[in-house]
């Protein structure tokens, strides 16, 4: 099947640093692709979408200023967490839409860890 | 009232047994309906994808949309422990568009 590639995996930064999550499609083209956030034992919740060449749509009550998502190419979105805090540790999913068939595939999931 | 609805569980099983999950929904637009696997600490891995009513059948694993009573099911026949995961319905309007996700039902198939 398709796959989506997230990379890091795992990371642990200190507080008030910024992190940058990667979510690449390896054999198929995404022009839109999203991020998720999901808390212990707690279903997905969307936080933004991000579409190839245009600026993020992002949900309600998450601040794009501190979540800064770039799509800049088919196959690649970015997210990054600026002046992380602990309260932003948590487990980030990306997903990406397969232009031709619409399927859905996520990541593998990076787990931040902000001390 | 959520726009998806599932029971979180947990459901246990005993190897072997055929399992039903189920979802229902609010949104009739909805038309792209998708069952996830959800492994601890892995991103959801997609089972299975249907375009409108109807069965789809893969290996183990059936999936049925019957849009006039906005329910959906995923059926696993010859549970093996190695199904013990969280099952996620997922369904969108169009191609496009983001999904929308059910809480996630907690499976435990045990030996």
């Amino acid at each position: 099947g398709a796959v989506v590639s997230q990379h890091p995996s795992w990371v642990i930064c200190k507080s008030g640093t910024s992190v940058k999550i990667e979510c690449r499609s390896l054999d198929f083209q995404a022009t839109t692709m999203f991020w998720y956030r999901q808390f212990p034992k707690q279903s997905l919740m969307l936080m933004a979408t991000s579409n190839e060449g245009s600026k993020a749509t992002y949900e309600q009550g998450v601040e794009k200023d501190k979540f800064l998502i770039n799509h800049a190419s088919l196959t690649l979105s970015t997210l990054t967490v600026t002046s992380a805090h602990p309260e932003d540790s948590s487990f980030y999913i990306c997903s990406a839409s397969d232009t031709g068939t619409g399927e859905l595939f996520f990541g593998e999931g990076s787990r931040l860890t902000v001390l | 009232q959520k726009e998806v609805e599932q029971d979180p569980g947990p459901l246990s099983v005993p190897e072997g047994a055929i399992v039903s999950l189920n979802c229902t929904y609010s949104n009739s637009a909805f038309q792209y309906f998708m069952w996830y696997r959800q492994y601890s600490r892995k991103g959801p891995e997609l089972l299975m994808y249907t375009y409108s009513s109807g069965n789809k059948e893969d290996g183990r694993f059936t999936a049925q949309v019957d849009k006039s009573s906005k329910y959906i099911s995923l059926f696993i026949r010859d549970s093996q422990p190695s199904d013990s995961a969280t099952y996620l319905c997922a369904m969108r309007r169009n191609a496009g568009n983001m999904l929308t996700f059910g809480g996630g039902t907690r499976l435990m198939v045990k030996p």
